[in-house]
């Protein structure tokens, strides 16, 4: 079965120091993984996805994320912080093996970003 | 990029009264709809997955008769609430997947119901 984990459920940083989200996930097959950020009273917006490849991939606003096939980790990241990333965050997984449209999140972990 | 829509963006509404929120693909034609609850400072959890044309496969615990789906055309999919309670007050979330290898999914912007 498909599980996504954030260990953390609030992360605050210091304006100007890199971030650091965490994710792990658990799959079948391999993995389609994502993340979204999320304001307040707004949907989800892309950030970034990882399907196949170099293991690095850079998103939108500055965040990329890096797969590690052997932790099973898909942690999200930037160098440097900005009060207006303050917001929460979900990664998401699809199992490429099982063929299904599903994404499982997992359960947000918010960033405060500290001026 | 793809743009989902949802109308309305905001509702509130009396106990025992019914509502329908609509989500749109406005550029693609969207195969696939998912329709997802997220409740405060929660996760979200998908109430049902919509492919035009056919019924909605609902997840386990997700009433059907309560939260009917209906997906008619390739960009238009409808959620409506029937008799509304105070509990079935949420932000609910759809989004839409156009095929392709990877069934990308894009996220429309939630619409926030307020049940009194």
């Amino acid at each position: 079965a498909q599980s996504v984990a954030q260990p953390e459920d609030q992360v605050n940083v210091a304006e100007g120091n890199p971030l650091t989200v965490k994710c792990t996930y658990s799959v079948s097959g391999n993995p389609y993984l994502f993340w979204y950020v999320q304001y307040p009273n707004r949907g989800l917006q892309f950030l970034l996805k990882y399907i196949t490849g170099d293991n690095l991939v850079k998103g939108s606003y500055g965040f990329e994320a890096e797969f590690n096939k052997s932790q099973t980790s898909f942690h999200l990241k930037k160098p440097s912080a900005l009060v207006s990333d303050s917001a929460l965050y979900f990664c998401a997984v699809r199992d490429m093996q099982t063929g299904a449209n599903n994404l499982f999140f997992g359960t947000g972990t918010r960033l405060t970003v500290i001026p | 990029g793809a743009v989902v829509s949802q109308h309305p963006s905001r509702v509130i509404c009396k106990s025992g009264t019914s509502v329908k929120i609509e989500c749109r693909s406005l550029d693609f034609q969207a195969t696939t709809m998912f329709w997802y609850r997220q409740f405060p400072k929660k996760s979200l959890m998908l109430m049902a997955t919509s492919n035009e044309g056919s019924k909605a496969t609902y997840e386990q615990g997700v009433e059907k008769d309560k939260f009917l789906i209906n997906h008619a055309s390739l960009t238009l999919s409808t959620l409506t609430v029937t008799s509304a309670h105070p509990e079935d007050s949420s932000f609910y979330i759809c989004s839409a997947s156009g095929g392709g290898a990877y069934n990308e999914q894009f996220f429309g912007p939630g619409t926030r119901l307020t049940v009194l």
